[in-house]
């Protein structure tokens, strides 16, 4: 089944301590993408990828890093986790970067950080 | 840059009336437009799409949505919901000419359909 896995679903932290989720696809998608989404504020693009070793920031980067060692993965790293990156995350990917490709998105990911 | 208003956060409705969910876009250049369906406790699914062509698009689940250039819209209807059609909505728009995929998001409209 084509799909776009993270894990994990859920989680919580406390302030400071490192954590990573991880995002899988199995459909050989070039572009992948992370988004949080807040309460009343949508969804909101964190960072992008266009393809293997290809990165870069989206609307609300800071505090947050990817890598993109193999086209399959693309994890979400939180160094120093702060109260206020807590929220539902999300992972999705799509064909290539053209804008008109129909993006999978994964199950989320809801975390808190205490 | 382009933004996506939906001014509706709920809109409740009784089963099989029908409903519209508003959506507002604003971009300098051609966009793509989106609309996605978030069941609770999933992620985001695909319910219809406007690349070019036909200005009337119709999606899954019987829900379709107009584009008015114009008025710079696009709004999903359905003539009769159904329980099932809970769910959050989301309109989202991409630059035609745009790189990176950069899917922009409105607030979501949260449509409760009840007995």
């Amino acid at each position: 089944e084509a799909q776009v896995t993270q894990n994990p679903r859920y989680l919580i932290t406390v302030t400071g301590k490192k954590l990573t989720v991880t995002c899988s696809q199995n459909m050989n998608h070039e572009y992948m993408s992370w988004y949080r989404q807040d309460p009343g504020l949508g969804l909101r693009q964190i960072y992008y990828s266009m393809n293997v070793e290809v990165t870069d920031k989206g609307d609300v980067p800071e505090g947050y890093k990817v890598s993109r060692k193999e086209k399959r993965n693309f994890p979400l790293i939180l160094e120093s986790p702060s109260p206020n990156q807590t929220s539902l995350y999300f992972c999705a990917s799509s064909l290539t970067a053209e804008g008109a490709n129909v993006l999978t998105f994964g199950a989320g990911s809801r975390l808190t950080v205490l | 840059a382009q933004s996506v208003t939906q001014l509706d956060s709920q809109v409740p409705v009784f089963e099989e009336a029908p409903v519209e969910l508003r959506c507002n876009y604003s971009s300098s250049v051609s966009v793509y437009l989106f609309w996605y369906v978030q069941y609770p406790n999933q992620g985001l699914q695909l319910l219809l799409k406007y690349l070019s062509g036909s200005t009337l698009v119709k999606g899954i689940n019987g829900f379709e949505a107009e584009f008015n250039k114009s008025q710079t819209s696009f709004h999903l209807r359905k003539p009769s919901v159904h329980i099932s059609d809970t769910a959050e909505y989301f309109c989202a728009v991409s630059e035609v000419t745009g790189g990176g995929n950069k899917l922009t998001f409105g607030t979501g409209t949260q449509l409760k359909v009840e007995l």
